[in-house]
């Protein structure tokens, strides 16, 4: 069984367009999270919930809007992709503090 | 706000040598501490962690790592490196934030193994 799932693992699509990253957790974990992780390694936090509610928003463009339906769902669905948002996205989560990350695959966006 | 610095971009060793990749971290109070490996085109799996207690922790894999206060480390060792362990290591440092536990990541060292 697989702890953190996320689709597609590939995305290619052309500016302007809107998509979106679904992800889900069979972990029973209270906290989920949306990673960015640049062409040079870099991994970034960009939001994390708990229990469904938003509570960590780092300086992400309004075009990116996450959404948890319940504990074990965060997607994260972006609006008029542009070439900078070219990254591995990576969804994790972990139980409520502190605990370990548990990561997706990372879905691999490449915008034209 | 916590800071990771790993100072190695990347790290070359011959299999079977031995291994260290340095961790240097900022946090004013006592840090959770992580380290992660990366494999190519994978996700993010957790090799050990430090939260309290014994300062040289165990981790999978044959990895350990040794939190030092005094010089705000927790650096990454194996004894004998195997092929397979050329892979991107992620040191992380976590705190409380919003009720909930949030970790600063370091860029990463890249480690490339020659047989």
């Amino acid at each position: 069984d697989t702890a953190v799932s996320q689709t597609p693992k590939y995305l290619v699509t052309q500016m302007g367009n809107d998509k979106s990253i679904k992800c889900e957790q069979n972990l029973g974990h209270d906290t989920m999270y949306w990673y960015k992780q640049d062409s040079k390694k870099f991994l970034k936090i960009m939001f994390s919930y708990n229990n469904k509610e938003l509570i960590i928003n780092e300086t992400v463009p309004n075009r990116f809007s996450p959404k948890s339906p319940d504990k074990a769902h965060l997607n994260l669905h972006i609006n008029s992709l542009e070439l900078g948002d070219s990254a591995v996205y990576f969804c994790a989560s972990s139980p409520r503090a502190p605990g370990t990350q548990y990561f997706g695959p990372g879905t691999r966006l490449l915008v034209l | 706000a916590q800071s990771v610095t790993q100072p190695d971009i990347h790290i070359t060793v011959s299999e079977g040598a031995s291994l260290e990749l340095r961790c240097n971290y900022s946090y004013g109070a006592t840090p959770y501490l992580f380290w992660y490996v990366q494999s190519p085109g994978q996700g993010l799996q957790l090799l050990l962690k430090y939260f309290s207690g014994d300062t040289l922790v165990q981790g999978i894999k044959g990895f350990e790592a040794e939190f030092k206060r005094s010089q705000s480390s927790f650096n990454l060792r194996k004894p004998s490196v195997h092929w397979s362990d050329a892979a991107e290591y992620f040191c992380a440092v976590g705190a409380q934030r919003g009720g909930s536990y949030i970790p600063t990541f370091g860029r990463g060292t890249s480690l490339i193994v020659h047989p």
